[in-house]
C-alpha cells in the first residue's frame, strides 16, 4: 500500500448506528487531518493531530470522536448522525502541520 | 460573505481549449495559494502552489495571483480529456496550515 489510504469506500448508516472511519498513511508523516467534503461546499477541516495529539477541533459536533492511536492511523468513530452528515470525509497527512498536505480517497457516508 | 468564492461549473470545452478557473478571496492576510485537482472517486492532489503575487508555470498549467484584486487563475493550455475533473482553489496565511478551501470547479473537457 501507497500514500494514504481510507476504509471503507462506502458506508451507508442509520441514524441510531455506531461505526468507524478508518485512515492511513504510508509516508511517514507526522500530523493527520479529517476533512467533510458536502456538495457545493468548500472542504471543511473537522480535525488535525500532530504527534498523535489534538491539535485543532473545528467546533464539530460530538457525534464525530476522532483517535489517533500512532502516528500512522486515524480513525472517526460515528454515532447517532443526521442525514446532514451524509458527505465525502478525506483523510490527509503532511509532514508537521506545516507540510504540503497528501489527501485519501475518502470515505463516502451516508446516513439514512 | 465567504472567504473564497469559486464557480462550482460545470464549465464544458472542446480538446485544445485554453481553460480559465478563478478564485476570488476576501482575506487580504492569504500569502499562499495553491490548486489542487480532484478525479472522481480520489482525493484532491496538490496542482501547483504560488507565494504572494505573480505567475509560475508547469508545463501545460500557469497561476496567477493578482492581490491587489484578491483574485487568483489557473490557466490550462492545450487542454486534454484527462483534464477532466474538479478543480479546487486553496489558500493560507501561512504555507499549508489552515488552508481555507473554495467550492471547486467542474471542468469537462470532451474529445
Amino acid at each position: 500500500e501507497t500514500g494514504v489510504t481510507q476504509t471503507p469506500r462506502h458506508l451507508v448508516m442509520g441514524m441510531t448506528n455506531k461505526k468507524s472511519l478508518k485512515c492511513e498513511q504510508h509516508l511517514g508523516h507526522n500530523a493527520m487531518y479529517w476533512y467533510k467534503q458536502s456538495a457545493k461546499k468548500p472542504l471543511e477541516l473537522m480535525f488535525v493531530y500532530s504527534l498523535e495529539e489534538r491539535v485543532e477541533n473545528n467546533s464539530v459536533p460530538s457525534r464525530f470522536s476522532p483517535e489517533c492511536p500512532n502516528s500512522s492511523h486515524l480513525f472517526l468513530h460515528l454515532h447517532t448522525l443526521q442525514p446532514e452528515d451524509s458527505a465525502l470525509y478525506l483523510c490527509a497527512s503532511s509532514q508537521f502541520t506545516s507540510g504540503e498536505q497528501y489527501f485519501g480517497p475518502g470515505t463516502r457516508l451516508t446516513v439514512t | 460573505q465567504k472567504e473564497v468564492e469559486q464557480d462550482p461549473g460545470p464549465l464544458s470545452v472542446p480538446e485544445g481549449a485554453i481553460v480559465s478557473l478563478n478564485c476570488t478571496y476576501s482575506n487580504s492576510a492569504f500569502q499562499y495559494f495553491m490548486w489542487y485537482r480532484q478525479y472522481s472517486r480520489k482525493g484532491p492532489e496538490l496542482l501547483m502552489y504560488t507565494y504572494s503575487s505573480g505567475n509560475k508555470e508547469d508545463g501545460r498549467f500557469t497561476a496567477q495571483v493578482d492581490k491587489s484584486s484578491k483574485y487568483i487563475s489557473l490557466f490550462i493550455r492545450d487542454s486534454q480529456p484527462s483534464d477532466s475533473a474538479t478543480y479546487l482553489c486553496a489558500m493560507s496565511e501561512a504555507g499549508f496550515q489552515k488552508l481555507v478551501f473554495g467550492t471547486g470547479t467542474r471542468l469537462l473537457v470532451s474529445p
